[in-house]
């Protein structure tokens, strides 16, 4: 069983529509939890960066981190077709130090 | 500078022959990482830096890979006698040591390895 769990995708949705990825995971001791967005042939771009439990905003993303359930998540509103690209979890340790664990990626395409 | 830096963007080498891929870190930052991208977006972390120490090099494959991090050049990982799957993405990020807290992982866009 893989430490991170994400969907693969594809997802497609409408341009507009909120759109929602998550991923799962099996290590309590993750303290530190990001979302990447990987464009091809590109390197992941950091979204959003949470300690802990609780809920961050930035502008259309929000990202929310439940450590009883071991889920995390990634809201997109009003999605735009430049939104369109690979959507990466990754967490890791205390300590900014330590090595990211990433989930598989969730391919996202968003439609006008 | 402003971005991590990775050169070269494609590499292309025949089975066994040695590859060397470079990294510049952001300028400041004192922990550098490799990751291996392979099929599907899976990412496999190789190594870490802290300044030019070995932070953690469990993810390393020891017989064929190294990696360096020395002062006032970039880092370099090098893959001896390769084989076909080290075809992949070699990713570098890197990230700031502070006293207020952790820092995130920034990326550069990668090179590509082709074995042929």
């Amino acid at each position: 069983q893989k430490e991170v769990e994400q969907d693969p995708g594809p997802l497609s949705v409408p341009e507009g529509a909120i759109v929602s990825l998550n991923c799962t995971y099996s290590n309590s001791a993750f303290q530190y939890f990001m979302w990447y967005r990987q464009y091809s042939r590109k390197g992941p771009e950091l979204l959003m960066y949470t300690y802990s439990s609780g809920n961050k905003e930035d502008g259309r993303f929000t990202a929310q981190v439940d450590k009883s359930s071991k889920y995390i998540s990634l809201f997109i509103r009003d999605s735009q077709p430049s939104d369109s690209a690979t959507y990466l979890c990754a967490m890791h340790l205390s300590g900014g130090y330590n090595k990211l664990i990433f989930g598989a990626g969730t391919r996202l395409a968003v439609h006008p | 500078g402003e971005e991590v830096a990775q050169t070269p963007k494609h590499l292309v080498r025949g089975e066994g022959q040695k590859a060397k891929l470079y990294c510049a870190p952001i300028k400041g930052h004192s922990y550098v990482f490799w990751y291996q991208q392979v099929l599907k977006n899976e990412f496999k972390f190789l190594i870490s830096f802290q300044n030019e120490n070995v932070f953690d090099e469990t993810g390393m494959p020891k017989e064929r890979f190294s990696a360096k991090c020395l002062p006032n050049s970039p880092c370099s990982l090098e893959i001896q006698a390769t084989k076909l799957e080290d075809s992949a993405v070699y990713f570098c990020a890197s990230s700031q040591s502070t006293g207020a807290g952790n820092q995130p992982q920034h990326f550069g866009d990668g090179t590509r390895l082709s074995i042929l």
